[in-house]
C-alpha cells in the first residue's frame, strides 16, 4: 500500500496563477483532510471532508476550494494564488474501525511558492 | 487559532538522555495525539490517549494526560540521534478533526 500520496511534491507560481494539489489514500478511509505548515507553526486544517460527497471548512478556507472526487481522492485548488499561500501542504486521511479511528495518516507534503 | 500550545519550542539534549515535551489546550477534548515530523516529511502518528485515561506506553515513549489542567505530557526515555525530529500534539474533540500545536524541535546530539 502507498498510504497517501500527494503531487505535485514541489510547485512555483506566479500570483494570480491557478493550480490543483492532487491527492488519494488506498486505505479505504471515510475522511480526508488538507493542512497548511508554516515555519514555526503547527498545521491549520483548510477543508475537510468527512465522507464521500461532502466537504467542509476548517481554519482557513479563504482562497481555496476543494473536492472529493471519490472516497480515494481528494483535490486542493487554488484559483488565483496569492504570495500568502505561500506554504507546505499537506493532505491527511482516516477511518480505521476501532479505537484508532481518528488517528490520521499523511502525504509527504506538496511546497508551494508563490511569487 | 491554535488549540495546543507546546512547550518547550526547542529542545537540545544528548544521546540516552531522557526528553519531555508539554501541551496544553483550552477546550475538553474526546483524546490527544501526538504525532512526529522528521525534517522534510509528513507527520507520522505516534500515540493516542483518551480523555479517560491519565498514562499511556508505546516502546520508549510514555504521555501523561491530566485533563483537569488541561495538559499532557510526552516523554521520551533513552533518546537516541534518530529521534532528532519536531514533535505535535493534536486534540479531537469531536468528528475526527484535529488541532494542533505548534510543535516542539528535539535536537537529539550523538
Amino acid at each position: 500500500n502507498a498510504g497517501v500520496t500527494q503531487t505535485p511534491k514541489f510547485q512555483v507560481l506566479k500570483t494570480g496563477q491557478s493550480m490543483t494539489l492532487q491527492c488519494a489514500q488506498d486505505m479505504n478511509h471515510n475522511s480526508m483532510y488538507w493542512y497548511r505548515q508554516d515555519p514555526g507553526m503547527g498545521l491549520r486544517l483548510i477543508y475537510y471532508s468527512a465522507s464521500e460527497g461532502t466537504t467542509d471548512k476548517g481554519e482557513v478556507p479563504n482562497g481555496y476550494n476543494v473536492s472529493r472526487l471519490n472516497k480515494r481522492e481528494f483535490s486542493l485548488r487554488l484559483e488565483s494564488a496569492a504570495p500568502s499561500q505561500t506554504s507546505v501542504y499537506f493532505c491527511a486521511s482516516s477511518g480505521l474501525a476501532g479505537p484508532l479511528g481518528e488517528t490520521q495518516y499523511f502525504g509527504p507534503g506538496t511546497r508551494l511558492l508563490v511569487l | 487559532s491554535q488549540q495546543g500550545e507546546e512547550d518547550p519550542q526547542a529542545l537540545s539534549i544528548q544521546e540516552g538522555e531522557n526528553a519531555t515535551m508539554n501541551c496544553s489546550y483550552k477546550t475538553s477534548i474526546n483524546n490527544l495525539q501526538w504525532y512526529r515530523q522528521n525534517s522534510g516529511r509528513g507527520l507520522v502518528h505516534l500515540i493516542l490517549i483518551r480523555s479517560n485515561e491519565r498514562e499511556k506506553h508505546s516502546g520508549r515513549l510514555r504521555v501523561t494526560l491530566d485533563t483537569s489542567k488541561k495538559s499532557s505530557s510526552l516523554l521520551i526515555t533513552a533518546s537516541r540521534a534518530a529521534d532528532t525530529a519536531s514533535y505535535f500534539c493534536a486534540t479531537s474533540n469531536q468528528g475526527g478533526k484535529l488541532i494542533f500545536g505548534q510543535g516542539t524541535e528535539l535536537s537529539v546530539k550523538p
